[in-house]
């Protein structure tokens, strides 16, 4: 079946350590995002690509780095540098002029 | 920059009733493109239904339907005979239109919506 894998659903992580997170599709889509949920404020765009080896910062990217060296894959790193990692993350993929953007499932990022 | 405002963060209904949920926006783009997105506990993000700005006949899917207007800039859901599976976080959302791209998509903080029996 085709569709958007994030692993792992849960992430615990310390202070200090940079983790990252997975991002698989296999929709053949050319576009992937990153979302950051925050209870009350929705989701923000953090980085996004719409190619291989391109990728643009959102409006949250501070803190995050990402890489597109695969078309399936668009892994998200949280660094130590992001004040406050605490969050639901959230992946996503589009088809360029095709208005609809498919979620994957999601991770739920816990830093103590 | 685009703005996406959901006023109602609670609602609450009776099962088979009809609820609308708000959404305004603020934009200077005359071509885009609004959806409502339904977040269930399991926090999958679905597609509920779809509005393209240049048209202008509401959008419909089934019980849900939405009432686009675009000198108002608002773009509210209807939700009819509602059903207990219909409770869910609801995010309104804006997408500029995007010949080749990105689709990237602004969202509301989101309406949470409870379907009592």
């Amino acid at each position: 079946d085709g569709g958007i894998t994030q692993s792992p659903k849960y992430l615990f992580r310390k202070e200090g350590q940079n983790v990252t997170l997975s991002c698989e599709q296999n929709l053949n889509h050319d576009a992937m995002y990153w979302y950051r949920q925050d209870p009350g404020q929705g989701l923000r765009l953090i980085y996004y690509s719409q190619i291989v080896n391109d990728f643009q910062k959102g409006d949250i990217a501070e803190g995050y780095s990402v890489s597109r060296e695969k078309k399936e894959s668009f892994p998200l790193t949280v660094t130590s540098a992001q004040k406050n990692p605490t969050a639901f993350y959230l992946c996503a993929s589009s088809v360029h002029r095709v208005t609809e953007a498919f979620f994957g499932q999601g991770t739920r990022l816990t830093v103590v | 920059a685009q703005t996406v405002t959901q006023s109602q963060p609670e609602m609450s209904v009776q099962e088979a009733e009809t609820v609308t949920l708000s959404c305004t926006y603020d934009t200077s783009e005359n071509n885009y493109y609004l959806f409502w997105y339904k977040q269930p506990p399991s926090r999958q993000m679905i597609l509920v239904i779809r509005q393209e700005a240049y048209k202008q006949q509401n959008a419909t899917e089934n019980r849900f339907s939405v009432n686009f207007q675009k000198a108002a800039k608002s773009f509210s859901l209807k939700i009819s005979d509602s059903q207990l599976g219909d409770t869910a976080m609801y995010f309104c959302a804006f997408m500029k239109q995007a010949f080749q791209g990105a689709q990237k998509l602004v969202f509301g903080q989101g309406t949470r919506l409870t379907i009592n029996p």
